[in-house]
């Protein structure tokens, strides 16, 4: 089974612009996770999806959007970059819809350089 | 939520068992520990996980003492490739989805 991949590997963006990360998830999972890795704060959760649904969402400005579409594919967007915005971003999914147990697998992720 | 508290850093000589602690005092009956580990820029890779009972895979064993507040993750033989960041997680979240919290992890080095 291929794992999850996220597109583009690398961006270099300028503060203002916005910009848009896809991830794929393995085949059959339906849960996709999305988290922020910084030298400073380290690997910090912003949201999950789960059929089309946000179900949950760490603690990030507005400017953090995401969203999933029907074949669990999932793309996050952040708006009016600043330059606290260049980070990893890693992308997760899993398979079970909720409950107990359920591994959360992570994509090479995309680092975004804001300048 | 379950905080875990790990050592910054650890040291390991190849070929021999790597020990890694971790405490998680606060640990729910129904939350879950994980281990994830991620070597430099690049994802990270999950290990194993377990909720009361040990568990051992094919990477490493996983022993959860009987009160649940601590465990520790076992690389029977370590390799330089097991150089890494080591995660021990506490799954978070109750209801509807849920979040790994990473916190800091311990920087294992494996040396020759």
């Amino acid at each position: 089974k291929a794992g999850v991949t996220q597109t583009p590997r690398y961006l270099i963006k300028t503060r203002g612009q916005q910009v848009t990360l896809s991830c794929s998830p393995i085949s059959g999972h339906r849960s996709v996770s999305w988290y922020q890795q910084t030298p400073g704060q380290g690997l910090q959760f912003l949201f999950e999806y789960f059929s089309e649904t946000q179900r949950n969402k760490g603690n990030f400005p507005g400017r953090f959007s995401g969203r999933q579409f029907s074949n669990s594919r999932s793309e996050m967007n952040v708006s009016t970059l600043e330059l606290g915005d260049s980070a990893l971003y890693l992308c997760a999914s899993s398979s079970a819809p909720r409950g107990r147990g359920e591994t959360q697998y992570f994509g090479p992720g995309t680092r975004l350089l804001v300048l | 939520d379950a905080k875990t508290t790990q050592p910054p850093s650890m040291d390991c000589a190849e070929g021999r068992a790597a020990n890694l602690p971790c405490n998680h005092s606060t640990i729910s009956g129904n939350e879950y520990v994980y281990w994830y580990r991620q070597i430099h820029s690049q994802g990270p890779q999950y290990i194993i996980h377990g909720l009361k009972n040990n568990e051992t895979n094919e990477m490493a064993s996983l022993i959860i003492t009987e009160d649940r507040k601590s465990s520790t993750l076992i690389l029977p033989h370590a390799t330089l490739r097991d150089t890494a960041v080591y995660y021990c997680i506490v799954r978070v979240g109750r209801n509807s989805g849920y979040a790994l919290n990473f916190g800091k992890g311990t920087s294992l080095l494996v040396t020759p």
